[in-house]
């Protein structure tokens, strides 16, 4: 199946900083990359549609100046986290479908990021 | 709007035994279904999907589910559990559209414990 890598695996930051995470798809370009945080013991919920050469579509409720979405290529999108708190900690996944079967509608997801934010 | 209900939060079974995670979804057209399966501190990996045709589909590591419209349920089973089964479930739904990156909707997850 199609991989998607997600980097880093787990990132310790300091409150107020910023961090980068990078989602790639590894064998298939991805016109359509869609970002979720995961809470412990929870579901995942979707924050924003990365779109390859526009904006993203954030989902309501998520602050789209607090997580800066760039989707420069077809096998790169990158979340960052702005001037990151505590309550930003979480485990970010990134999820892609492979442009050329639309009609699957199967998501390959990385493995996730882990974020804390001390 | 779309959405998934997992009732069982959290199941303990027997390895060997049989298992079923339950999932209702709902939908105002045709229903894209999906089961995703997550361990701990990792990605989401398909099990299996269903749009159309056969309405119990076969999944990997041994794992089926069964599409039932009336009930609007994608309940997934599995025969007989090994240890290494233990995860996080997810079942998720979508629209099933062509030439769109459409989203899909995720339910709340059911963990599986298994004892040996």
């Amino acid at each position: 199946g199609a991989v998607v890598s997600q980097h880093p695996s787990w990132v310790i930051c300091k409150s107020g900083t910023s961090v980068k995470i990078e989602c790639r798809s590894l064998d298939f370009q991805a016109t359509t990359m869609f970002w979720y945080r995961q809470f412990p013991k929870q579901s995942l919920m979707l924050m924003a549609t990365s779109n390859e050469g526009s904006k993203a579509t954030y989902e309501q409720g998520v602050e789209k100046d607090k997580f800066l979405i760039n989707h420069a290529s077809l096998t790169l999108s990158t979340l960052t986290v702005t001037s990151a708190h505590p309550e930003d900690s979480s485990f970010y996944i990134c999820s892609a479908r492979d442009s050329r079967g639309f009609s699957t509608g199967e998501l390959f997801f990385g493995e996730g990021s882990r974020l804390t934010v001390l | 709007a779309q959405s998934v209900t997992q009732p069982d939060i959290h199941i303990t079974v027997s390895e060997g035994a049989s298992l079923e995670l339950r999932c209702n979804y709902s939908y105002g057209a045709t229903p894209y279904l999906f089961w995703y399966v997550q361990s701990p501190g990792q990605g989401l990996q398909l099990l299996l999907k269903y749009f159309s045709g056969d309405t119990l589909v076969q999944g990997i590591k041994g794992f089926e589910a069964e599409f039932k419209r009336s009930q609007s349920s994608f309940n997934l089973r599995k025969p007989s559990v090994h240890w290494s089964d233990a995860a996080e479930y997810f079942c998720a739904v979508g629209p099933y559209a062509t030439g769109t990156a459409s989203k899909l909707t995720f339910g709340t997850g059911t963990r599986l414990q298994v004892t040996l």
